[in-house]
């Protein structure tokens, strides 16, 4: 079966120092990953997702940025944290359209950004 | 632009009083209807998924039905551990992304 995880669970970052979420899939090839935030009172916003090794989208503008540096790995990063970037972030995995398009989340990463 | 609007915000029930949760959603080309549990500080867990319009799934004490234009989440004789955030999601036209709506937080008195 597949399985995702996501770490670290929780972290306490400075304002200006980097970031990095990383999340990995088990189970399934050439998932469809993506990284979403969660804030209170504002639903679930994708951030990025990607389609394939080195395919990124980004769906804001904002002071992230995604990397997938093998087919089962996603990474979320920044080089200067702001207070804005404070929340909870989940990474998450789908097996695409012939999968039914269902998306499967990781159980996330309290971000607070001091 | 796809959206999802769920209501009510929030909702109390006593334990065994059934209720329902709705979500109205506007889309291109519905490809699927998503509803997913949320409890606090984890990641939503998924439910179920519905494709087209009369179509209905049910899990334990959980039953999701679908129209044109809006779903509903039936709760029947919830109990306590029920209680949760609920996500409606939509996936629509071309691609395979999902919007979310904000999510029915659901109390459960014993």
């Amino acid at each position: 079966s597949q399985t995702i995880h996501q770490w670290p669970a929780t972290l306490v970052q400075p304002v200006g120092s980097p970031l990095s979420l990383e999340c990995t899939v088990e189970g399934t090839s050439n998932p469809n990953l993506y990284w979403y935030r969660q804030a209170a009172g504002r639903g679930l916003q994708l951030l990025f997702y990607s389609v394939g090794i080195g395919q990124i989208s980004s769906e804001v503008p904002q002071n992230l940025s995604a990397s997938r540096p093998q087919d089962r790995q996603f990474i979320l990063s920044s080089k200067k944290l702001l207070l804005s970037d404070s929340g909870f972030y989940l990474c998450a995995w789908s097996g695409g359209q012939l999968s039914g398009n269902t998306i499967y989340f990781g159980e996330g990463s309290w971000l607070t950004v001091v | 632009e796809d959206q999802v609007t769920q209501s009510p915000e929030a909702l109390r029930l006593q334990e065994g009083e059934s209720s329902s949760l709705n979500c109205s959603y506007t889309v291109s080309g519905l490809r699927g209807l998503f509803w997913y549990r949320q409890d606090p500080g984890k990641g939503p867990e998924f439910l179920f998924t519905l494709y087209s319009a009369g179509e209905e799934k049910e899990k334990e004490r959980l039953k999701a039905t679908l129209t044109k234009k809006e779903s509903f989440l039936h709760i029947t004789a919830p109990k306590p551990e029920d209680s949760a955030t609920y996500l409606c999601a939509v996936s629509g036209g071309a691609n395979s992304k999902l919007t979310f709506g904000k999510g029915i937080t659901l109390s459960v008195r014993p």
